[in-house]
């Protein structure tokens, strides 16, 4: 079984330009949640959907981020425009239903410098 | 003040010593307690999860929780190059019948043969 995958695995784009990124949940799964590691910093929560609804986007920073799960299958995260402190690395992860207590399944990451 | 805090590191130890990771934290209402193991240039891959106070043992992995004292601990014991990695602790809370996890920064475990 495929595990959770992210594209690009690597950006690097200048300040003021729009960066879409994607994530591919695991099969099956309901929960797609997206994180966000800044240098030196921990990983935090951005937002996390139940299929294709919005559950929590709590953590989304401010309105330059846009999250969408048409279909309730893969979900784009669009920073739109950059600002040098997006810079990090933004992790997808999915779980499979309702349980709270679920095991996350994580994505390699893909890793943003804004310049 | 954050809500989780752990010592970055990074730690260096060889191979064969027993390591102790550890972290606090401040929010009560925390009810699931996890450690995730990152290797470079990959995502975090669940370790050991725990409920309650106490311990748990996977193998050469124990993983222990104080409530009381608001702090959790990962013993590795017989420490193998393998091992060598990000060890993130990681604790969640019930939100909305969903779990919301809140992340340590990591410490970085090198383990020389």
């Amino acid at each position: 079984e495929a595990g959770v995958t992210q594209f690009p695995s690597h950006s690097v784009i200048e300040k003021g330009q729009t960066v879409t990124l994607r994530c591919d949940p695991i099969s099956g799964h309901d929960n797609l949640y997206w994180y966000r590691r800044v240098m030196g910093k921990e990983i935090k929560f951005l937002l996390h959907f139940v299929k294709e609804s919005k559950q929590d986007e709590s953590g989304m920073p401010n309105n330059r981020f846009l999250a969408e799960r048409t279909g309730g299958t893969y979900s784009t995260l669009k920073v739109q425009p950059a600002e040098l402190e997006d810079s990090g690395v933004y992790f997808c992860a999915s779980s499979p239903g309702d349980r709270w207590r679920e095991t996350q399944y994580f994505g390699p990451g893909t890793r943003l410098l804004v310049l | 003040q954050k809500e989780v805090e752990q010592d970055p590191g990074p730690l260096s130890v060889p191979e064969g010593a027993i390591v102790s990771l550890n972290c606090t934290y401040s929010n009560s209402a925390f009810q699931y307690f996890m450690w995730y193991r990152q290797y470079s240039r990959k995502g975090p891959e669940l370790l050991m999860y725990t409920y309650s106070s106490g311990n748990k043992e996977d193998g050469r992995f124990t993983a222990q929780v104080d409530k009381s004292s608001k702090y959790i601990s990962l013993f590795i014991r017989d420490s193998q190059p393998s091992d060598s990695a990000t060890y993130l602790c990681a604790m969640s809370l019930n939100s909305g019948g969903y779990q919301k996890v809140t992340f340590g920064t990591g410490t970085k475990l090198q383990v020389i043969p």
